[in-house]
């Protein structure tokens, strides 16, 4: 258990739709980011916060948001769902900024039907 | 931004040799450069990393190189074994518009990893 906790760990939902993952840091981790990881894409840095604000934005699409709450826990809302979007969705954390690393947690795996 | 690439995608070597991982990275001002391994059905693990102040860090039989003129850095994996096999990742600290500890990881397409016994 990396400390990271996402949840769900698999989605399954229709195209059109929309979707909430959710994302608990590590203890005593203020950033939160998110990155989605296709077959060969990699992993691709979608967006950061930082003690409830956000501080970056890679390549998120419009139809993606995403927040962070009072208590640190993040969630990211990908709406009008497209067969494109099915992903592995990874969620990680770091005390601070990217030096010493982050922790992943597990990943949420979205199928899009 | 910062973008960095990564090969080999695919690498399949025996029980016993050695491993290496090439990345290039564009952005003068990345300063940290961690490598992640990444097995089956899980997230990526911090396995390794360097900050641009250092040339060479080794943890057991894994070793990191930095050259920083050229923009390169490498993973070193000696005396491979079986449990080696997964999918690596480099990545390189993109500072943003905050800069200095804040910033994010920009990674690179991962190379896939088999080691024969």
């Amino acid at each position: 258990d990396s400390g990271v906790t996402q949840t769900p760990k698999h989605l399954i939902t229709a195209t059109g739709q929309r979707v909430t993952l959710r994302c608990s840091p590590r203890s005593g981790d203020l950033s939160v980011y998110w990155y989605q990881q296709s077959l060969d894409q990699g992993l691709q840095f979608l967006i950061q916060y930082y003690n409830g604000e956000e501080r970056a934005k890679g390549n998120i699409l419009e139809r993606f948001s995403a927040q962070q709450f009072p208590d640190l826990h993040s969630e990211l809302n990908l709406s009008s769902l497209e067969l494109g979007d099915s992903a592995l969705y990874f969620c990680a954390s770091s005390h601070s900024g990217a030096q010493g690393g982050y922790t992943f947690g597990s990943g949420t795996r979205l199928t899009v039907v | 931004g910062e973008n960095v690439e990564q090969h080999p995608s695919t690498l399949s070597v025996q029980e016993g040799d050695s491993a290496v991982i090439k990345c290039t990275y564009s952005d003068s001002a990345s300063n940290y450069f961690p490598w992640y391994k990444q097995e089956l059905g899980k997230g990526p693990q911090l396995i390794i990393d360097i900050r641009s102040n250092v040339g060479e860090k080794k943890d057991q039989r894994i070793a990191v190189t930095l050259n920083k003129t050229a923009k390169h850095f490498s993973l070193h994996i000696t005396e491979t074994q079986p449990e080696d096999s997964a999918v690596y990742f480099c990545a390189a600290t993109y500072p943003g518009n905050y800069g200095g500890s804040q910033g994010n990881l920009i990674f690179g397409k991962g190379t896939k990893l088999s080691v024969k016994p």
